[in-house]
């Protein structure tokens, strides 16, 4: 079945240690997108690709870089992780005259 | 500006039971609709769509109808099983953009 996979779907990382957390589709999508979740709250946007576009939220700190080597992979890297980055981290793709996003399982990402 | 706004949960209610949630949307333009459901520890799902005015989405028993009149998205499902059991979240999407509009999300227990 075509899908969106996240690895890792755990992730425990150190104050101030990177993370790299990847995204990969099988779907064609042209448009990758990534959110952050705290706590059932609604997925916040912190970012997509459309296509090799690459299109921030204004609100987005810093902290927060993404790259996408292809139409398959989309990255998402935080420099130096705060405690207050624990969170639930989303990755959705959406095709070309699709309105609805397709989402991967998420990584859940601890911060000690 | 775009906004989607919920009934506020929890919403708790015993095995057979007739569901509602409500959503209610501010737009401009002429945005298409949805509902994701969230398990515990999961991605979000789609779980229906609706694209124009008068559209009614259908899916594993739960069933919206877009009502431009009220600016109204309702969930409605005739008998709620435990395996329901989820947040829900009621969304938009503009036409020509590429962001979701979350509501704040409306979290389900239903008890056997």
């Amino acid at each position: 079945d075509a899908m969106v996979i996240q690895n890792p779907r755990y992730q425990v990382t150190q104050f101030g240690k990177p993370v790299t957390l990847s995204c990969s589709q099988t779907l064609n999508h042209n448009v990758m997108y990534w959110y952050q979740q705290k706590s059932s709250q609604a997925p916040k946007l912190l970012f997509h690709y459309y296509d090799k576009d690459f299109n921030n939220e204004a609100d987005t700190p810093d902290n927060f870089q993404s790259r996408r080597p292809n139409t398959s992979f989309c990255f998402l890297d935080i420099r130096s992780p705060g405690l207050g980055d624990a969170a639930m981290y989303l990755c959705a793709t959406s095709g070309t005259g699709r309105y609805e996003q397709y989402f991967g399982p998420g990584t859940r990402l601890t911060v000690t | 500006g775009n906004s989607v706004t919920q009934m506020e949960g929890p919403v708790t209610l015993s095995e057979e039971a007739f569901l509602t949630i409500n959503c209610t949307y501010t737009a401009t333009g002429y945005p298409s609709l949805f509902w994701y459901v969230q398990y515990p520890g999961e991605g979000l799902q789609l779980l229906l769509k609706a694209t124009k005015a008068d559209d009614k989405g259908s899916n594993k028993g739960f069933e919206a109808t877009y009502r431009k009149e009220t600016t109204s998205f309702h969930l409605e499902k005739g008998s709620v099983q435990v395996s329901d059991s989820a947040v829900y979240f009621c969304a938009l999407r503009i036409q020509g953009a590429q962001k979701l509009v979350f509501g704040q999300g409306t979290r389900l227990t239903i008890n056997p």
